[in-house]
């Protein structure tokens, strides 16, 4: 009864390949997220969107594209991979009320080499 | 502009004994929500405890308790009766009331020590 899951956990692919992550939450949620977290921990928010509309989209390489069928999925792939793509990659999604705290999926690690 | 700042890039703690972490916000709203989350070494992100603005009470959940100060824009968590399974990456974050948006700041690594 997982709420939020993405997939692959682990991804190690090699420079200039095309991949996807997954995410799917059934929680009934209606907002959707992708963060980006660094070597240093950072989280930086990439996309958002609030029943498959694009409502934030930070300052991300046009190699990154989201796709929401629906309220439920939130993918996101990732065209002509570089080294500097490597991070961790959250999932998470929230209520669209103020105040709804996040939920997180496990995180999908890749590794672009 | 909303800005969460986390000045201890690090902390340690005696098992058993009480840690605080500190966050600091910047923002110009009134009405808002703030956050921390754990982080452990498993990578999954874990909600802590939430604030409410507009409440004066300081939120609880168990060990973990906040000091929010409104005023001064001061949101620090304190870890009382430490754990091993404390240890962990604990980053604080702020939502304005209006939108789905979440300011993390940059995180504080907590080390337990036995």
């Amino acid at each position: 009864d997982t709420a939020v899951s993405q997939t692959p956990k682990y991804l190690v692919t090699q420079m200039g390949n095309d991949k996807s992550i997954k995410c799917e939450q059934n929680l009934g949620h209606d907002t959707m997220y992708w963060y980006k977290q660094d070597s240093k921990k950072f989280l930086k928010i990439m996309f958002s969107y609030n029943n498959k509309e694009l409502i934030i989209n930070e300052t991300v390489p046009n190699r990154f594209s989201p796709k929401s069928p629906d309220k439920a999925h939130l993918n996101l792939h990732i065209n002509s991979l570089e080294l500097g793509d490597s991070a961790v990659y959250f999932c998470a999604s929230s209520q669209a009320q103020g105040g709804s705290p996040l939920h997180f999926g496990n995180g999908t690690r890749l590794t672009v080499t | 502009a909303q800005t969460v700042t986390q000045s201890q890039p690090e902390m340690s703690v005696q098992e058993a004994e009480t840690v605080t972490l500190s966050c600091t916000y910047d923002t110009s709203e009134s009405d808002y929500y703030l956050f921390w989350y754990k982080q452990p070494p498993s990578r999954q992100m874990i909600l802590v405890i939430r604030q409410e603005a507009y409440k004066q009470q300081n939120a609880t959940e168990n060990r973990f308790s906040v000091n929010f100060q409104k005023a001064a824009k001061s949101f620090s968590l304190k870890i009382s009766d430490s754990q091993l399974g404390d240890a962990a990456m604990y980053f604080c974050a702020y939502s304005p009331n209006t939108g789905n948006q979440f300011y993390f700041g940059t995180g504080t690594s907590l080390t337990v020590i036995p």
